[in-house]
């Protein structure tokens, strides 16, 4: 299974929202998380099962979507929201995870 | 609250040999899938190896397939990773990530270590 997230870039003032999308090559039904990366640092969950916020992540982060296409929205974005989010989905047979490539964040 | 502490990270020669270990604590290791995943720098990440609770199934990239090998030793609360004839690469920071139960995304991972295959 193959993740393709668009856009590669997102240039979003502070206060807005932001849509991030994520596609799977075949379905993955609900199976799939997003993670949030800060340079130098390491990823951390967001959303697992698609729409499940992960413990201790603020409601403005939310998930949806299953099958094949999904989205991350972030509802007013807040200063250090800005980083690069990924996408992440787990087949069950043979068990292998799969990332996709990234969307890079931005201030505009 | 959960810690993972990986170390063994370092510069190895092109074909050499390097074992990355994660120490883990605040949670019940025994309970839960461990993976690596790994970052070349400035690229994305990339999912390396899973192994189960009890260390019996474990699961590998085709890109590390038959050079890595994934261990656990619950009495030890650390996760293991041996990686053989490096190749440039594997060049990377290599993450120890636990696993949410029932698997499918990872909940908590280390700062990483940075794997360097260089001549």
């Amino acid at each position: 299974i193959v993740l393709t997230q668009s856009p590669a870039t997102l240039s979003v003032s502070p206060g807005e929202r932001a849509t991030l999308s994520c596609r799977a090559s075949q379905s993955v039904s609900s199976y799939l998380a997003w993670y949030q990366q800060k340079p130098g640092q390491a990823p951390r969950l967001l959303i697992y099962d698609a729409s499940n916020r992960a413990t201790g992540i603020p409601a403005r982060f939310s998930g949806s979507g299953s099958g094949t296409d999904f989205t991350l929205t972030i509802s007013s974005l807040e200063p250090e929201d800005f980083a690069v989010y990924y996408c992440q989905h787990r087949s069950s047979r043979p068990p292998v995870y799969t990332f996709g490539q990234g969307t890079n964040l931005e201030i505009k | 609250e959960v810690q993972l502490l990986e170390s063994g990270g370092g510069l190895v020669q092109p074909g050499g040999s390097l074992r990355l270990s994660c120490a883990a604590s605040g949670f019940t290791f025994s309970s839960y899938a461990m993976s690596w995943v790994r970052q070349a720098p400035g690229k994305g990440l990339e999912w390396v190896s899973a192994i189960d609770t009890s260390g019996a199934g474990t699961y590998y990239a085709d890109s590390v397939k038959g050079r890595f090998t994934i261990s656990r030793d619950n009495s030890k609360i650390t996760l293991y990773l041996q990686m053989s004839s490096l190749r440039a690469e594997d060049t990377a920071v290599y993450y120890c990530a636990k696993a949410t139960n029932p698997v499918g995304a990872f909940d908590f991972w280390g700062q990483g270590t940075l794997v360097t295959v260089s001549s």
